[in-house]
């Protein structure tokens, strides 16, 4: 089936570490995304990339950090920087923008701090 | 990209029509409207999206009034399987940011 995998579903992080979160997609889609949603809020866009080895900041990109080596991969980095990371984050993909085609999501990452 | 307003939340009765009315009367020419809803732990799903013409696919449709300056999502016949945060986004079709806002809570009860 076509879809966009965020793995892995539940992540923790201990004070100062580094964590990835995964996102792959296989809807030949060129464009990716990458969200935060915390408790009863709407989601924030953190970074977006709408072509392989290039990405733009969204609106909370601070202590974040991406790469988009691959058409189908768009791994988000929260470094130890992030000092509030808990939250729910979720991958997107979508056409090239200027179409007005949806973005579709993943099911999400839930990450805590121990 | 224009605000929109929605009720924070709304009851349906199993095997009637939910309607979910969305106001976003500063909308532009070239702005669309987009629907998804979001189960508790999952990713927003996509259900629908249009310009000016009424839309209809096998999950909904979307009345967008005249003046553009709100639309409503119809689920024709809702399911227990509905209960979800239903949200309405206005975006210019360049735009890379899907800005969700609270979006309505809709129950579908037994």
């Amino acid at each position: 089936d076509g879809g966009i995998t965020q793995s892995p579903k539940y992540l923790f992080r201990k004070e100062g570490q580094n964590v990835t979160l995964s996102c792959e997609q296989n809807l030949n889609h060129d464009a990716m995304y990458w969200y935060r949603q915390d408790p009863g809020q709407g989601l924030r866009l953190i970074y977006y990339s709408q072509i392989v080895n290039d990405f733009q900041k969204g609106d909370i990109a601070e202590g974040y950090s991406v790469s988009r080596e691959k058409k189908e991969s768009f791994p988000l980095t929260v470094t130890s920087a992030q000092k509030n990371p808990t939250a729910f984050y979720l991958c997107a993909s979508s056409p090239l923008s200027g179409s007005g085609q949806p973005q579709h999501f993943g099911d999400g990452t839930r990450l805590s701090i121990l | 990209d224009a605000k929109t307003t929605q009720p924070p939340s709304m009851d349906c009765a199993e095997g009637r029509a939910a309607n979910l009315p969305c106001n976003h009367s500063t909308i532009s020419g070239n702005e669309y409207v987009y629907w998804y809803r979001q189960i508790h732990s999952q990713g927003p799903q996509y259900i629908i999206h249009g310009l000016k013409n009424n839309e209809t696919n096998e999950m909904a449709s979307l009345i967008i009034t005249e003046d553009r300056k709100s639309s409503t999502l119809i689920l024709p016949h809702a399911t227990l399987r509905d209960t979800a945060v239903y949200y309405c986004i206005v975006r210019v079709m360049n735009n890379n940011d899907m800005r969700f806002g609270a979006g309505t809570r809709l129950t579908v009860k037994p």
